[in-house]
């Protein structure tokens, strides 16, 4: 079954310090990997996407991931961490069926201490 | 662009009563349109597919005679939840595909229902 999963329910760091939220997918090919990132009361705000070509993709906010075939993984990391960046960030997957159905992981509450 | 609204924002209501829960693309169209549903500190379900001018496509497990889906227009999806129960009451979500073919959603800010 196509999905995907992030192992860190909740994850504190130090404003400043870096940051890496693991995500792992599990698809029968090559699947389309998102980042999302839900603030209070503020819809899922994308954040960056993964298609094809190079595994280093740059998002907004700072925010990179990297897509590694080999561990089957789409991390999301930032090298300084601000006290804004605290939410729930969210990993998915996309099944291409014409719909764009998404696959949500359980999220990663970040919390960042002064 | 891509600016997806959702109303209410949040709403309560007794138990046995319908809500009726709006999600409208404000600058783009959408013939298909998704509803979520969040419980507290998990994820996103997907718990049906709206496409304009035809039936809701449901999710396994989702009753499609409660949770009642209306795609009205190229801008416009409802979701009516009919004889609310407290077991009804959570985070639901829409989202819309944006039109660049990047298959990524946008999402509106959900709207939380409190059935008492």
């Amino acid at each position: 079954a196509q999905s995907v999963t992030q192992p860190d329910i909740h994850i504190t760091v130090s404003e400043g310090a870096s940051l890496e939220l693991r995500c792992n997918y599990s698809y029968g090919a090559t699947p389309y990997l998102f980042w999302y990132v839900q603030s209070p009361g503020q819809g899922l705000q994308l954040l960056l996407k993964y298609f094809s070509g190079d595994t280093l993709v740059q998002g907004i906010k700072g925010f990179e991931a990297e897509f590694k075939r080999s561990q089957s993984s789409f991390n999301l990391r930032k090298p300084s961490v601000h006290w804004s960046d605290a939410a729930e960030y969210f990993c998915a997957g996309a099944i291409l069926t014409g719909a764009n159905n998404l696959f949500f992981g359980t999220g990663t509450r970040l919390t960042v201490i002064p | 662009g891509a600016v997806v609204s959702q109303h209410p924002s949040w709403v309560i209501c007794k138990s046995g009563t319908s809500v009726k829960i709006e999600c409208r693309s404000l600058d783009f169209q959408a013939t298909t349109m998704f509803w979520y549903r969040q419980f507290p500190k998990q994820s996103l379900m997907l718990m049906a597919t709206s496409n304009e001018g035809s039936k809701a496509t449901y999710e396994q497990g989702v009753e499609k005679d409660k949770f009642l889906i209306n795609h009205a227009s190229l801008t416009l999806s409802t979701l009516t939840v009919t004889s609310a129960h407290p077991e009804d009451s959570s985070f639901y979500i829409c989202s819309a595909p944006g039109t660049s073919g990047g298959y990524e959603q946008y999402f509106g800010p959900g709207t939380r229902l409190t059935v008492t």
